[in-house]
């Protein structure tokens, strides 16, 4: 009985590279949505997909970021070009396609460093 | 402005008290959340509530929404080491998928 999977736990990169953050939803979940925290801030929504759709990206910021939710395989968060300010907390959370969307159920989380 | 207002903001007892922490705004919620987050981990789903004024148990846990659906409070009885952590709360509005969170209670319980 999995639940939601992130994958890496950890990522420490350099200023200017690009970070990949996967989340793999718990089984029958076909909604997907990215969390970020950072440190002394609560978790803020980024952005909501279902399956080769973003439903709701108003909390990403527009430049640098970009989510996808393909029809095959994880859902990734891709930040390129990152800067010390990317450094946080990246939860990924899913929900079942019938059902309240408000219970959602987090993964582990994704760190991000950026040295 | 913080949406969600959580209090206290740190919370140390010993094993065996109750406790009570708080989840506050002005603004009215379709449905509330409370999780609890381990250092490292992410949140861990506790509790929905929905309807106001309603109470919910989760054995020593006992949840309740305000009747207007502006707030809501998580009491403890009985605090067990093993219930340290942070508790969040997260209310939607609307849209139903957008959960606001507060910045939580961080709780530590010593034996």
């Amino acid at each position: 009985n999995a639940g939601v999977m992130q994958n890496p736990r950890h990522l420490v990169r350099r200023r200017g590279q690009e970070a990949r953050l996967r989340c793999s939803p718990m089984k029958g979940h076909s909604h997907v949505y990215w969390y970020r925290q950072l440190p002394e801030e609560g978790l803020k929504f980024m952005v909501y997909l279902q399956k080769e759709n973003i439903i709701d990206e108003s909390g990403m910021p527009k430049e640098r970021f970009s989510a996808e939710f393909p029809k095959e395989g994880p859902s990734i968060l891709r930040i390129q070009q990152v800067v010390r300010g990317d450094s946080a907390a990246y939860f990924c959370a899913s929900s079942p396609a019938s059902g309240s969307k408000s219970e959602q159920f987090f993964g582990p989380g994704t760190r991000l460093t950026v040295l | 402005t913080q949406l969600l207002e959580q209090s206290p903001q740190f919370l140390s007892i010993q094993e065996g008290e109750n406790l009570t922490v708080y989840c506050n705004s002005s603004s009215v919620f379709s449905s509330l959340q409370w999780y609890r987050q381990e250092p490292g981990e992410g949140p861990v789903l506790l509790v929905t509530v929905v309807t106001g004024g309603e109470v919910k148990k989760l054995k020593r846990l006992t949840f309740q929404f305000g009747d207007a659906r502006k707030d809501s409070s998580l009491h403890i009885t009985a605090a067990q080491p093993g219930d340290t952590g942070l508790y969040l709360c997260a209310g939607s509005m609307g849209s139903n998928y957008k959960l606001t969170f507060g910045k939580g209670t961080l709780l530590t319980v010593n034996p």
